[in-house]
């Protein structure tokens, strides 16, 4: 099982639409969590941190299920320029080693 | 908030020749950078994690003799691509954490670099 694996996409809706992803991971240590979005040929930029059972900002909801070990991100009202790949981060924080997990990415893409 | 800056944005170099990328933390300290290579349509992988003071950790099938990384402050670590060669061709990113912010601090990204060997 992949450290960190997410919903493969792509998703292709609507203007308007609400649309989520989900990130599922498999060390049950990890703390915190984080959801980057990246548009092509860019580097990534944070979206939100979820430290606890969830977070929003806005349109943007990211939820925490320790029990099940999955994050999901969900997107109200979508705009034309949320379109980019939304990408699921686990640190961790090991005594062996520190490392930041990646997630394959979700593409999303909202059409007019 | 938070900055890191990475040079250079692109390069482009001949086969066999050596290419060094810098990646620093304008205003905050880094004990550990983490450097990660992406090609087209794929995720970020991560290839090595950088420690001030100390040998950078390479992940599996990574080779350190290829990608040599020095982290000789708390605010810049250095990775060499030596001896490149057309498959090497990607965009390399690094990413450092503020060790002010803590085990849950997220990370920051430098803008890439974007490596093309002729």
């Amino acid at each position: 099982r992949k450290e960190v694996e997410q919903d493969p996409g792509p998703f292709n809706v609507p203007e308007g639409a609400t649309v989520a992803f989900n990130c599922t991971y498999s060390n049950s240590a990890s703390q915190s969590f984080f959801w980057y979005r990246q548009d092509c040929r860019k580097e990534p930029k944070l979206l939100m941190s979820v430290y606890s059972s969830g977070n929003e900002d806005g349109r943007f909801t990211a939820q925490l299920n320790r029990a099940s070990q999955y994050i999901s991100l969900l997107i109200r009202d979508s705009k034309l320029s949320d379109s980019a790949t939304y990408l699921c981060v686990v640190p961790r924080w090991d005594s062996s080693a520190s490392k930041i997990i990646f997630g394959s990415g979700t593409r999303l893409s909202i059409r007019p | 908030g938070a900055v890191v800056s990475q040079h250079p944005s692109w390069v482009i170099c001949k086969s066999g020749t050596s290419v060094k990328i810098e990646c620093r933390s304008l205003d905050f300290q880094a004990t550990t950078m983490f450097w990660y290579r992406q090609f087209p349509k794929q995720s970020l992988m991560l290839m090595a994690t950088s420690n001030e003071g100390s040998k950078a950790t390479y992940e599996q099938g990574v080779e350190k003799d290829k990608f040599l990384i020095n982290h000789a402050s708390l605010t810049l670590s250095t990775l060499t691509v030596t001896s490149a060669h057309p498959e090497d061709s990607s965009f390399y990113i690094c990413s450092a954490r503020d060790i002010a912010g803590g085990d849950n601090s997220p990370l920051h990204f430098g803008n890439g670099t974007r490596l093309t060997v002729t």
